[in-house]
């Protein structure tokens, strides 16, 4: 099975702070990676998939990169509506899903 | 627009089943297939399993094999999770999602919430 793992677990970050976020899959899945964001309450949200290519209506702050094993989720300025946990996702093994740990992030 | 709504929150017994239900709309229901992911309480996303709505073919998490199953009604563009003797850390919210075929499940309905408790 593929295992994914993302890091930071967590990151304290103030507004218009650029973030990234990691996420390492224990084997190559191509690009097939997706990007979630989800905040208490509701819903993940999908914001990019196939590793670098934006959803319809997300803001283009959000970026993707990364191919292979090796992915990296960028926030290029903070804003308050962002503070949320955020999920990678493969789905090379597709219909079979592997979902990171989820990286949250907090005001600093 | 694509749409998937969920049925209400249910409190179940340990032993008991539940059955989530997963109402589509706004795109051709058997030109996807649908996954289903639970979430704990504090917890991440863990994949349960999916469904394609063209034929009933089935691929469940392994650890769930033998308690859950997972099905539709064309008729009614509804996809149905059953999950049967249920335990304590079944407690979860439980999401549907559509699935095209090699792509990223989305969008996702609004969750269910099951509780596990005597």
């Amino acid at each position: 099975d593929i295992q994914m793992t993302q890091s930071p677990s967590s990151l304290s970050a103030s507004v218009g702070d650029r973030v990234t976020i990691t996420c390492r899959a224990s084997q190559g899945i191509s690009n097939y990676l997706a990007w979630f964001q989800q905040k208490p309450g509701k819903a993940p949200k999908s914001l990019i998939y196939a590793a670098s290519s934006l959803q319809s209506g997300v803001p283009s702050k959000f970026s993707g990169s990364g191919s292979g094993t090796d992915f990296t989720l960028t926030i290029s300025s903070l804003q308050p509506e962002d503070f949320a946990t955020y999920y990678c996702q493969q789905y090379n093994s597709y219909p079979t899903l592997t979902f990171g740990g989820g990286t949250k992030v907090e005001i600093k | 627009q694509v749409q998937l709504v969920q049925s209400g929150a249910e409190v179940k017994k340990p032993g008991a089943s539940v059955k989530v239900s997963c109402k589509a709309s706004g795109y051709t229901f058997t030109s996807y297939g649908i996954s289903w992911v639970r979430q704990a309480p504090g917890q991440g996303l863990e994949w349960m399993g999916w469904i394609s709505a063209y034929n009933g073919n089935t691929n469940y998490a392994q650890k769930l094999q033998g308690r859950v199953t997972m099905t539709t009604d064309t008729s009614t563009s509804t996809a149905y999770m059953e999950l049967r003797s249920l335990r304590s850390d079944d407690t979860a919210v439980y999401y549907c999602a559509r699935a095209g075929d090699y792509e990223s499940p989305d969008p996702w309905g609004q969750g269910t919430l099951v509780t596990v408790s005597s």
